[in-house]
């Protein structure tokens, strides 16, 4: 089975332009959860999407948005990017929401000049 | 309520050695507990995971030991070797209430000398 894939690999931006990211989940797998990895301050859950809506919410402002399409896949969306958006963000899915393992993809790393 | 706290930082062990690596958590709503294990440039894997009504999971060179009541839980690597070098990170999560949000520790750097 294939794992987790995001697209792409590597991303360079500059302040005020807008991103979108996009992840394909393992096949059968209904959830997907967004988070930002930094080295300041770790890994952090952005959302969480199931059966095309929003499950859950992180504590991050709303440039940061997302959403599920029929087949699962998801995509997130960074409008107005700051410096301070350069992460590395990844990619989870899951059978279910809650309670089921969740497998990460290898991250979108994006970097905002 | 909602933090894990992970420590060490970093840890040195030496191959064939046991690696021990701590959290805790203030929040009793969490009821699943996954630990991660990290290499540079890859997304976190999935190494062992435990539920309250356990006090030990064992796969393979991998234990998690869980005490409910002191609201911690570890990961321990037996015989570890220098392929284990890597970031570890504990994560927690409410599955009733938060679906798939994980909360994660601050993550162990591991280095296991030859």
């Amino acid at each position: 089975k294939a794992g987790v894939t995001q697209t792409p690999r590597y991303l360079i931006k500059t302040r005020g332009q807008q991103v979108t990211l996009s992840c394909s989940p393992i096949s059968g797998h209904r959830s997907v959860s967004w988070y930002q990895q930094t080295p300041g301050q770790g890994l952090q859950f952005l959302f969480e999407y199931f059966s095309e809506t929003q499950r859950n919410k992180g504590n991050f402002p709303g440039r940061f948005s997302g959403r599920q399409f029929s087949n699962s896949r998801s995509e997130m969306n960074v409008s107005t990017l700051e410096l301070g958006d350069s992460a590395l963000y990844l990619c989870a899915s899951s059978l279910r929401s809650g309670g089921s393992e969740q497998f990460f993809g290898p991250g979108t790393r994006l970097t905002v000049l | 309520q909602q933090q894990v706290k992970q420590s060490p930082q970093s840890l040195i062990v030496q191959k064939g050695g046991i690696s021990i690596i701590n959290c805790a958590y203030e929040n009793t709503a969490f009821d699943y507990f996954p630990w991660y294990q990290q290499f540079p440039g890859k997304g976190p894997a999935l190494l062992i995971a435990i539920r309250p009504d356990v006090s030990e999971k064992k796969e393979g060179r991998f234990t998690i030991s869980f005490n409910k009541s002191a609201k911690q839980f570890s990961l321990h690597i037996m015989d570890s070797q220098p392929g284990d070098s890597a970031t570890y990170f504990c994560a927690a999560s409410m599955t009733e209430t938060s679906g798939s949000r994980l909360t994660f520790g601050e993550g162990t750097q591991l280095t296991v000398n030859p």
